[in-house]
């Protein structure tokens, strides 16, 4: 265990649901991220937080929207998805300095189907 | 841009074999870093070796050693003495030196390794 978890591992939803991705660490880092891995594909950073405040956006479309209400907590909420959004949602999580500054650890992820 | 390159997308190896992944990168930067990640079956990607680029002495972690030529932006792994463990996605990635906690990760494609018995 990285100390990163992720609820729910699996999510089955229709393109008209709303549902949100939790993400849980528990390593005291300040730093946050939100990957999108889908198969055949590099994984794509979709949005990073720095002690609460988001820094990156990676053009990501508005039916992501994440929330960070605090540095161990990471949220993205979905709403009106298409099929091609399934993927595997990967969590990462970071340590502001340190030896292990610039290493990320990775949540189990999301498996998200959208039908 | 920065991008990251790997050609195998999958491999094969015997068991207590040693096997090499290839990854390439493309950068105009000079001070940065590179890192091998493994995501097995279970999906949880654990980082394996990372490398800085000032340093010339290329990174080893137990059965883990890389070939890091930053010459010709070539960042491979060798993994000896290959485990039925390893069995997983390899995946290679190039991190900016920005400092700060917000450094942006990018990745290859990947290459999935099986070990056989």
């Amino acid at each position: 265990e990285t100390g990163v978890t992720q609820t729910p591992r699996h999510l089955v939803m229709g393109m008209t649901n709303k549902k949100s991705l939790k993400c849980e660490q528990h390593l005291g880092h300040n730093a946050m991220y939100w990957y999108k891995q889908s198969a055949k594909k590099p994984l794509e950073l979709m949005f990073v937080y720095n002690f609460k405040e988001q820094t990156e956006n990676n053009s990501v479309p508005s039916r992501f929207s994440p929330e960070c209400p605090n540095s161990s907590h990471l949220f993205l909420h979905l709403h009106t998805l298409q099929p091609e959004d399934s993927a595997l949602y990967l969590c990462a999580s970071s340590p502001q300095s340190g030896f292990r500054y610039n290493e990320q650890f990775f949540g189990p992820g999301t498996r998200l189907t959208v039908l | 841009a920065q991008t990251v390159t790997q050609s195998q997308p999958e491999m094969s190896v015997q068991e207590a074999e040693t096997v090499t992944l290839s990854c390439t990168y493309d950068t105009s930067e000079s001070n940065y870093y590179l890192f091998w990640y493994k995501q097995p079956p279970s999906r949880q990607m654990i980082l394996v070796i990372r490398q800085e680029a000032y340093k010339q002495q290329n990174a080893t972690e137990n059965r883990f050693s890389v070939n890091f030529q930053k010459a010709a932006k070539s960042f491979s792994l060798k993994i000896s003495d290959s485990q039925l463990g390893d069995t997983a996605m390899y995946f290679c990635a190039f991190m900016k030196h920005e400092g700060g906690a917000t450094n942006k990760l990018i990745f290859g494609t990947g290459t999935l390794l099986a070990v056989q018995p």
